[in-house]
């Protein structure tokens, strides 16, 4: 019953590394998204893709790229982590038609991964 | 611009009580879509429901209940007899159909959330 797979649940690195954070979903959807949750400030939203390649800037795409090269998989990447990229990120897809025959679904949600940058 | 307010930051109540969460929101759409989900300590988000713009019907899903009024702009969430289960941030959400930026129409708006605290 397994919709959306993010690659890990923790992950420790260090700053200046590039971290990959992948995100996988078995739902044939054309959206996906990445978050970023942190206390007091809610969901934020980095990146989106509403197609194979494409990509739109979120709020907070500052220090962050993304990458869809496959329908079901969208990976966030930190260029360069730092210590303020320690948060929880969020993986979702989800579809929504506009135009005749809309259709719609709820966004599903990966299990999240905690990332700390030390 | 659209925006959602969930104004009680943290909720605690002893279990049966009932309690309800408030979610007001912002748009200039005539089409969107009103979401709650729910966040337990384990992480993942939890779809809980979704409701069109032009459904203004209640719903209720056992404990769970839904208050939506667009003259007001709220989709409240109300837990009946709560219980140390029901413990978890709750979050508020709309998305938009905007047919001239098909952008819009795929991202959801968020609320920051109601941390709700059931106590035995």
């Amino acid at each position: 019953d397994v919709k959306v797979t993010q690659s890990s649940r923790y992950l420790v690195k260090r700053t200046g590394e590039k971290v990959f954070l992948e995100c996988v979903q078995d739902m044939d959807h054309e959206n996906m998204f990445w978050y970023r949750q942190d206390p007091g400030l809610g969901l934020r939203l980095i990146y989106f893709s509403y197609d194979v390649k494409m990509k739109e800037k979120g709020d907070i795409p500052e220090g962050y790229s993304v990458s869809r090269e496959k329908k079901e998989r969208f990976s966030l990447i930190l260029e360069s982590a730092s210590t303020n990229q320690t948060s929880m990120y969020l993986c979702a897809s989800w579809t929504l038609y506009t135009g005749q025959g809309a259709i719609d679904t709820e966004a599903f949600f990966g299990q999240g991964t905690r990332l700390t940058v030390v | 611009a659209q925006k959602v307010t969930q104004a009680q930051t943290e909720i605690s109540v002893v279990e049966k009580e009932d309690v309800t969460l408030d979610c007001v929101y912002e748009t200039r759409d005539t089409t969107y879509y009103l979401f709650w989900y729910k966040q337990p300590p384990s992480g993942e988000l939890v779809f809980l429901i979704r409701r069109n713009s032009f459904d203004e019907q209640n719903e209720i899903s056992g404990r769970y209940s839904w208050n939506f009024q667009k003259s007001t702009s709220s989709f409240n969430f109300t837990i009946t007899a709560s219980q140390v289960v029901d413990s978890a941030v709750y979050f508020c959400a709309l998305s938009g159909l905007d047919r001239l930026n098909a952008g819009n129409n795929r991202k959801l708006i968020w609320g920051l959330g109601t941390s709700l605290a059931v106590n035995p």
